[in-house]
């Protein structure tokens, strides 16, 4: 069984900081992770996703997440934040065996102060 | 473009009517699944299906129903509808390897007076 937990249902941040999403993991193997973003009226889009080749994964927007093993996370962040940020984000998991069907964290709604 | 097709946008239903909820993709997906998303419960899942002619339950399957007959298609049918349904909608779709992401439609939105 697998399970996603994202700490925080909502962060506030100024334009130009730095954004950091949390994003914590349990699975029995070997997961493949994911960042989802949502603007308003608008479906998921993926923003990047973990799938063993690298620890530290680039995005799009300028958003990357690292894997660590070792704490179960995976993170995502962004240097400067930009107001068009504003949006939810979802992590998901998807592991590499059983039904694949991935299980989504409940989500974090970044909001961007100017 | 390839993506996943989501009619209608919107739906006014009253209570104890029956729709379906139409979900298209283009991209030869194995799996699709649908979602409802409502404030503070994030995503859950209603019903999935792994390839033509196969679907199974997700967390929250009461009072609606698929059937996917082709890999293409996979609509969503409420019963008879009821205001708790009110809800947004989400059809997604994916490879069914576990290493890619999902492809989302843009939603209907449906609210049960």
């Amino acid at each position: 069984a697998q399970s996603v937990t994202q700490l925080g249902s909502h962060v506030s941040v100024s334009e130009g900081a730095l954004v950091l999403l949390r994003c914590n993991y349990s699975s029995s193997v070997p997961p493949y992770l994911f960042w989802y973003v949502q603007y308003p009226n608008q479906g998921l889009q993926l923003l990047l996703k973990y799938t063993s080749a690298a620890t530290l994964v680039k995005g799009i927007n300028g958003f990357e997440a690292e894997f660590k093993k070792s704490e179960t996370s995976f993170h995502l962040t962004k240097p400067s934040a930009h107001m068009s940020d504003a949006a939810e984000y979802f992590c998901a998991v998807r592991l590499s065996g059983g039904s694949y069907i991935p299980t989504f964290g409940r989500g974090t709604s970044l909001i961007v102060h100017p | 473009n390839a993506g996943v097709t989501q009619t209608p946008k919107f739906q006014v239903l009253k209570t104890g009517q029956s729709m379906t909820l139409q979900c298209a993709q283009d991209m030869n997906h194995e799996y699709m699944s649908w979602y409802r998303q409502d404030p503070g419960m994030g995503l859950r899942l209603i019903h999935y299906s792994v390839g033509a002619g196969i679907t199974d339950q997700g967390e929250v399957p009461n009072g609606y129903n698929v059937s996917r007959s082709t890999t293409e298609d996979f609509p969503l049918r409420l019963l008879s509808a009821a205001p708790s349904q009110t809800s947004v909608y989400f059809c997604a779709s994916s490879y069914s390897a576990a290493s890619y992401g999902y492809t989302f439609g843009s939603g209907t939105r449906l609210t049960v007076v």
